[in-house]
């Protein structure tokens, strides 16, 4: 069974950092790309973040790009997000996903964890 | 980046009745997947490809549509298929990936 379980979510200030792992298992980790995807408080879903398999190419909208860098450990089957800059619209339930093969959606879900920016 | 225009932003339907949501894309898009959202849950891939079931989906379900244009079908609303479906599309290259607003299904 697949299983992605987020943690490291918490209340940051404005212009603070946070970094979100995501333990994966039940599956070759090493085989997919992974993302990271975030749920806004009025529900919308936006996309945060994309890792290749193998970790050597990373894609990120305009939105983050340059604040927040993903990552990976294949041999500890974790991925990473790594937050700076923290903005007040960054606030959201953060969600690891699991591509399928062909990584054009989001095959598998973790249950999330919240960023809270707020002074 | 390609926009996803979803509609209706609310619908609700009786048990037996059949339901569609509508998704429009502002440039052609090759691939579309829909999604569900239950309260209090992670959304779950309901349908992949445009038109294929994730494992589990009930075949009364069904996707179609095809360049901006596409459509999310349920033949007969039952009680358990209320939640929130999303429509998500991604571009070829760079990879970018974008949902839709949301259409949240309620049952009369």
């Amino acid at each position: 069974e697949v299983q992605l379980v987020e943690s490291g979510g918490g209340l940051v200030k404005p212009g603070g950092s946070l970094k979100l792992s995501c333990a994966a298992s039940g599956f070759t980790f090493s085989s997919y790309a992974m993302s990271w995807v975030r749920q806004t408080p009025e529900k919308r879903l936006e996309w945060v973040a994309t890792i290749s398999s193998g970790g050597s190419y990373t894609y990120y909208p305009d939105s983050v790009k340059g604040r927040f860098t993903i990552s990976r450990d294949n041999a500890k089957n974790t991925l990473y997000l790594q937050m700076s800059s923290l903005r007040s619209e960054d606030t959201a339930m953060y969600y690891c996903a699991r591509h399928s093969l062909l990584p054009t959606g989001f095959a598998y879900w973790g249950q999330g964890t919240l960023v809270t920016v707020s002074a | 980046e390609i926009l996803l225009t979803q509609s209706p932003a609310i619908i609700a339907a009786s048990p037996g009745e059949k339901v569609t949501i509508t998704c429009s894309a502002s440039s052609s898009v090759s691939y579309m997947n829909w999604y569900q959202q239950k309260p209090g849950s992670s959304p779950k891939i309901w349908i992949y490809g445009i038109s294929n079931l994730a494992s589990g989906v009930p075949a009364r379900f069904s996707g179609s549509g095809s360049g901006t244009s596409f459509s999310f079908t349920i033949n007969s609303m039952e009680a358990e298929d209320v939640a929130t479906y999303y429509c998500q599309q991604r571009s070829s290259y760079p990879p970018i990936f974008t949902f839709g607003s949301g259409t949240k299904l309620e049952i009369k």
